[in-house]
């Protein structure tokens, strides 16, 4: 199976940031890596696909990068409904495996 | 719009069978993935397995020995059985779209999840 490691497991900031988190697969999965946003009690929900792709309706602040092994998601300037749970999940092979978890905390 | 709602028991008994039925409206179940997907309270995702409309299936490696997922098309709707359950499958369980537009597995429509305890 493939790995996801997301870093950091929380993150303290405030409105306005800049914010960047990371993951990294444990080989590489191309561009298959996809990135949700958590709310307490609600489902996942797509930000970014293939890496780099907006899904739908997502605000242009949050943007992805990267391939192979090592991939981002940024957030250009935080608003208070960003303050959630983000997750990484690889959609390159079966188990399609999902990273740990980021926790964006206000400061 | 997609929606998708699970529906099922949200208690079963150690050892016993666990099935959900995730009712799909506004797209045909005749196209796409659809997927099972769990999270364990506080903790993380964890894929399940997917089926195609054609029945197709295929799972989690760590799940597949007690896992069954079946597509009902005339009724547009998916189905997962997990057999033998333990404390250890207590989770909210979703349903999910795969996109199936970037050429691997994303999940851009999910139901609104379900609790089930597994619990005596």
């Amino acid at each position: 199976d493939i790995q996801m490691t997301q870093s950091p497991s929380s993150l303290s900031a405030s409105v306005g940031d800049r914010v960047t988190i990371t993951c990294r697969a444990s080989q590489s999965i191309s561009v298959y890596l996809n990135w949700y946003q958590q709310k307490p009690g609600k489902a996942p929900h797509l930000l970014i696909y293939a890496a780099s792709y907006l899904q739908n309706g997502v605000p242009s602040r949050f943007s992805g990068s990267g391939s192979g092994t090592d991939f981002t998601l940024t957030i250009s300037s935080l608003q208070p409904e960003d303050f959630a749970t983000y997750y990484c999940q690889e959609g390159y092979s079966m188990p399609y495996t999902f990273g740990q978890g980021t926790k964006l905390e206000i400061k | 719009q997609v929606q998708l709602q699970e529906s099922g028991p949200a208690l079963v008994k150690p050892s016993e069978t666990l099935s959900l039925t995730c009712t799909v409206s506004g797209d045909s179940i005749g196209s796409d993935y659809w997927s099972w997907i769990r999270q364990p309270p506080g903790k993380g995702l964890e894929w399940i397995g997917y089926t195609y409309y054609s029945g197709t299936t295929d799972y989690n490696p760590s799940l597949k020995s007690r896992v069954t997922i079946s597509v009902d098309t005339s009724r547009n709707e998916f189905s997962l059985r997990l057999t033998s359950v333990t404390a250890a499958d207590t989770a909210v369980y979703y349903c999910a779209r795969d996109m199936s537009s970037s050429g691997g597995i994303d999940f851009d429509y999910w139901g609104q999840g379900i609790l089930v305890t597994v619990s005596s």
